[in-house]
């Protein structure tokens, strides 16, 4: 069965300073990646996604995210975080379920 | 383009009684999904409609959980009667059901649920 598991529960960044949010995932196949990003009171928005072709991807807001096959990886970068981008995180995967599995989320605070 | 609406935002109940979300998805797109979020943990599916026929319902709790989407287009999610495990807050996406397992899926604000 297909899953994802986002390591940090909760990471602090100063604005200005990257960031790199950590996203590993299980499935046996080449699976179907999405970043997804939650604000307070707000649903998901998506961030970007990965389905096959260039590992780097590039998505809103200018974050990216590289797919890393040997280390079953898909990790959401962003070279200089801003005040706005505080709120929950989630990595999911779309593998031989046939659904999106989500990880758990890793909450991002900016510090000012 | 509207999003996906969701009322009421915020319902609490007290445990044993039943509750009903409503979920208007953006126009034209056939699939629409149910998902739970519990407090700290990522959305987990309860069911996926295509048009007005149920596609997955494996992880709905049937015997407390009902939905439906008899026109196709808007549905509502019901919880008959309501437990304290109950509290999360309910998602609904929807996606244009053309591009299958690359289906974006485009999410509601939610109805946060409290069971007292």
């Amino acid at each position: 069965a297909q899953s994802v598991t986002q390591p940090d529960i909760h990471i602090t960044v100063s604005e200005g300073a990257s960031l790199e949010l950590r996203c590993n995932y299980s499935y046996g196949a080449t699976p179907y990646l999405f970043w997804y990003v939650q604000s307070p009171g707000q649903g998901l928005q998506l961030l970007l996604k990965y389905f096959s072709g260039d590992t780097l991807v590039q998505g809103i807001k200018g974050f990216e995210a590289e797919f890393k096959r040997s280390q079953s990886s898909f990790n959401l970068r962003k070279p200089s975080v801003h005040w706005s981008d505080a709120a929950e995180y989630f990595c999911a995967v779309v593998g031989s379920a046939r659904q999106l599995t989500f990880g758990s989320g890793t909450q991002l605070t900016v510090l000012p | 383009e509207a999003g996906v609406a969701q009322s009421p935002r915020y319902k609490i109940i007290e445990k044993r009684q039943s509750v009903a979300f409503w979920c208007n998805p953006i126009s034209g797109h056939a699939t629409l999904y149910w998902y739970q979020q519990i407090l700290g943990q990522g959305p987990k599916l309860l069911i996926q409609f295509q048009n007005n026929g149920v596609v997955d319902d494996s992880q709905l709790p049937k015997d407390r959980f009902s939905a439906e989407r008899l026109k196709g287009v808007d549905s509502t999610l019901k919880i008959q009667p309501a437990k304290l495990e109950d509290s999360a807050v309910y998602l609904c996406a929807s996606s244009s059901g053309t591009r299958g397992l690359k289906d974006t899926q485009y999410f509601g604000p939610g109805t946060r649920l409290t069971v007292l």
